[in-house]
């Protein structure tokens, strides 16, 4: 079984203050894939990065993948109360469709 | 990416009961997956509906408790039959269109 360790499961923070989310694995990923879902709602796709070393950012998030394909991070820069959510990385394999998934951040930015 | 429309929302059923969810996908597509989530963790892949084939359900999953049908390229049912308390959770159904696109869930309460 391939594992993807998501850290932290939980994070609290100001408004206004960084945070990172890892994704680990020992595995080769082909893609990795983070999310953001909300309450009552499915996950939505933030970004997909592909390449080893690739840096994708997205306002004030920035993604960013191993050199080796096996890790992943999610960078917020001055968080905002709109920012709380569950936030999933999920790694996909050349072999098949199917994604393996972090166990999730809990996200809360207070105001 | 594709609009996906997933019914009921949420339902709370009967003990030894079976509720049926739908999703309706705006476009054609080749695979949809169906997954299980706890409220706030991760999602645990179900099985893989392809149309003209048979459902392949992942370790822990069998047809006879999660009967799939999908009887076209824009449609799927998973139905969750004689319902226990453990059954309780978000339901969603996925398709795979470029990225991941997921229904908004269906939220089972089984009492």
């Amino acid at each position: 079984t391939q594992l993807l360790e998501q850290s932290p499961q939980f994070l609290s923070i100001q408004e206004g203050e960084n945070l990172t989310v890892y994704c680990n694995s020992s595995s080769v990923f082909s893609s990795l894939q983070w999310y953001r879902q909300e309450p009552g709602e499915g996950p939505v796709l933030l970004v997909t990065v592909v390449t080893g070393g690739e840096v994708k950012k997205l306002k004030r998030l920035t993604f960013q993948f191993g050199d080796a394909r096996k890790d992943s991070s999610l960078h917020i820069t001055a968080a905002q109360p709109g920012d709380t959510g569950l936030y999933l990385c999920a790694g996909e394999r050349d072999s098949n469709y199917q994604l393996i998934w972090g166990a999730g951040t809990k996200l809360i930015i207070k105001p | 990416s594709a609009v996906i429309s997933q019914k009921p929302s949420r339902d709370i059923c009967q003990r030894g009961t079976s509720l049926t969810i739908q999703c309706q996908v705006d476009s054609q597509v080749t695979m949809m997956f169906w997954y299980r989530q706890q409220p706030g963790q991760s999602l645990t892949l179900i099985a893989t509906a392809n149309q003209g084939s048979e459902a392949t359900y992942e370790s822990g999953f069998v047809i006879d408790k999660f009967p799939i049908s999908r009887p076209n390229l824009t449609f799927s049912t998973l139905t969750v039959s004689n319902m226990s308390p453990e059954d309780s959770s978000i339901y969603l159904c996925s398709v795979l269109t470029g990225g991941y696109t997921f229904g908004s869930g269906t939220r089972l309460t089984v009492v």
